[in-house]
């Protein structure tokens, strides 16, 4: 089945910082998605991004989806930014989320 | 609703008891999903339905496992005969129309069983 890596596992910054967390898959897809995973477990909706780039705020992804990656920028990092963050992809011609393992973000004040 | 809700948030339970966890899609959605967080096995697929179709069940670990979606909008997961190995996050989400033709699925905040 399809592989979807996600680095770095971990990444610890200070508050001020700015991050870049990648998505590598192995298939051609028809949908990713990137998910922000708070402390309570909520797995929040920061992009559907399935080529192309969005902006939303201080976060931007990129996917580019001939060479099959993903990239998450997250710019100016607050202390809520902690959480995991995990990317998903759909390949084509199915409909299930695969996940990757996530990038376990830390921001400290 | 405003979102996907499910319930219960908490179940503990004995080893062999049957368990039932419910979701409720966002309303419109025509597409519900479940799949499961554990520590062991990062989220996984479990089953998907969309409107009348059979269901994907490919992702179902045994058949313990089993799902239902009544109506075309509340689902029911039931595991029976319960392991300790099913003890996870049950995590729902639903779109409108499928993922593979471009619906962004929106999750529910899990039910977390644990299975003494």
């Amino acid at each position: 089945g399809i592989q979807v890596e996600q680095s770095p596992p971990d990444l610890i910054l200070q508050e001020g910082a700015n991050s870049t967390l990648r998505c590598n898959f192995s298939d051609s897809v028809n949908n990713l998605q990137w998910f922000h995973q708070n402390p309570w477990g909520q797995l929040i909706n920061l992009f559907y991004i399935p080529s192309g780039t969005k902006q939303n705020g201080r976060l931007s992804a990129t996917t580019v989806a001939t060479e099959r990656y993903s990239l998450l920028y997250i710019s100016s990092s607050q202390t809520t930014d902690s959480g995991v963050y995990f990317c998903a992809v759909v390949i084509q011609g199915a409909q299930k989320l695969v996940f990757g393992q996530g990038t376990r973000l830390t921001i400290n004040p | 609703g405003a979102g996907v809700s499910q319930s219960p948030s908490n179940k503990v339970t004995e080893k062999g008891k049957d368990v039932e966890l419910r979701c409720d899609p966002i309303s419109g959605h025509t597409a519900l999903y479940w799949y499961r967080q554990s520590l062991g096995q990062g989220l996984e697929f479990l089953i998907y339905f969309q409107g009348n179709s059979a269901p994907d069940k490919s992702g179902l670990p045994s058949d313990r496992f089993s799902a239902e979606r009544t109506g075309g909008s509340v689902s029911t997961l039931t595991i029976q005969r319960t392991q300790q190995e099913d003890s996870a996050v049950y995590l729902c989400a639903s779109s409108y129309g499928l993922a593979g033709g471009g619906g962004t699925q929106y999750f529910g905040p899990g039910t977390r069983l644990t299975v003494l």
